[in-house]
Formats: structure tokens, sequence, C-alpha cells
């Protein structure tokens, strides 16, 4: 089984639709991240947790809100969603100890659209 | 700001051959990871390999090797003896020190052709 889930995979939804994307993680790590892919930009941050007290907005939060149910999942949101949000999106988790090489583990990505 | 970047969008390499992709990077920490990731077709994101800062030693996996020249801010992968499973997407990324907070910058990416 994957270690970092999500789901949808791939999903098509309507300008000024509500609409979640969730992550869920079995390698018991605290940190989780949500990433937007575009073409050409590489990966962005939207949001990050460190723990399921401690949320934290990324580099482009606007129009995004998250949720940590649990150290588990890890759950995006796009309250009212718009044409320019359409893209592919990641979510990684990773192993933080002490000392430790952080590495982040990604999910195998859900694909967006907007129309 | 921390910024990554990959001034290759894409580049090929004949099977079998050697094939370095460029990475550079500016921050003014000191302590600091850098990391090799690759996207195949699949979208899944696979760590290559990582490189701590404060470690002069290049870090090697297999075929996998980089060449880390701090001064320059420069972290280089070369592969090696090039398969037909090594094309993908391939992304450079930083990432602080724990203590100061830790979040990944990615560059946008270098497209990587296998050609048989």
């Amino acid at each position: 089984d994957a270690d970092v889930t999500q789901t949808p995979r791939n999903r098509i939804t309507k300008t000024g639709k509500r609409i979640m994307l969730e992550c869920s993680q079995t390698k018991g790590h605290d940190r989780m991240y949500w990433y937007r892919q575009d073409p050409g930009l590489g990966l962005r941050l939207i949001y990050y947790s460190f723990d399921v007290k401690d949320i934290n907005k990324g580099e482009i939060s606007d129009g995004y809100s998250v949720s940590r149910q649990a150290q588990a999942k890890f759950s995006l949101s796009l309250e009212s969603a718009i044409p320019n949000q359409t893209a592919l999106y990641f979510c990684a988790t990773s192993d933080w100890t002490a000392g430790s090489q952080e590495t982040q583990y990604f999910g195998p990505g859900t694909r967006l659209l907007v129309l | 700001a921390q910024t990554v970047t990959q001034s290759q969008p894409e580049m090929s390499v004949q099977e079998a051959e050697t094939v370095t992709l460029s990475c550079t990077y500016d921050t003014s920490e000191s302590d600091y990871y850098l990391f090799w990731y690759k996207q195949p077709p699949s979208r899944q994101m696979i760590l290559v390999i990582r490189q701590e800062a404060y470690k002069q030693q290049n870090a090697t996996e297999n075929r996998f090797s980089v060449n880390f020249q701090k001064a320059a801010k420069s972290f280089s992968l070369k592969i090696s003896d090039s398969q037909l499973g090594d094309a993908a997407m391939y992304f450079c990324a930083y990432s602080l020190d724990f203590n100061t907070g830790n979040q990944f910058y990615f560059g946008t990416g270098t497209s990587l052709t296998v050609i048989p």
C-alpha cells in the first residue's frame, strides 16, 4: 500500500464550486504539506502543518484553506474554485527529527481542472 | 527569500551516456539541505539524492551523483550510464535547517529525455 495517498486522483469542477482534496499518510509523520504544480513554475507551497495544532500559510495560500483532522490526514479546500486553480496538486509528508536530513515523501498527485 | 533556479527546461541524453542537470540557489543561510527529485510520467515525486550543506563530500547514490559547490551556490546532478527509465522531470529543491523552520523550495524543473 502507498504511504501517502490522495483522493481524488482527477477532478473536474465548475467555477464557484467548493471542492476538497484529501491526503492520508501511514508513515506516522508529523509534518504535512500541500503544493501545486504548474508548467514552468515548478512546485509551490500552499499550506503546511507541523502537527495537528500547527498550520501555516505557504507561498500561495490565497483562495485555499486546509484542515488537519488528525496526524494522518490533511485536507485542502477550494471554497470557490476559479479556473486559474487548475493545476496538479501534491500532498507531502516529512520525517523531521532533531539533526536529521528532512526528506519529503509525496503522494501521487491530484489533477484538478476548473471550468 | 530563498530561490532555486534550474536554467535548463529540457535536456536529452543518449542511452548509456552521462548527463548533468544544473541547479543554483540563493540563500543567506549556512545550514540547509539540497535535494533532487524525479517525477516520471506517473506524476509521483521520487527522491533521487540529498545533500547536507555542512558536508563537503558530494553525495552519491548508485548512478546518481551531485557536484555541490557551496560558495557558488550550485548543486548539479550527474546521471551516469543513463537508462530509458531515467526519462522524467527532475526538480532541484532546497530546505532550511530544522531550527529555522522547514519549508521546501523547488526549482521549475528540467525535462530529461533519454534517446535509445
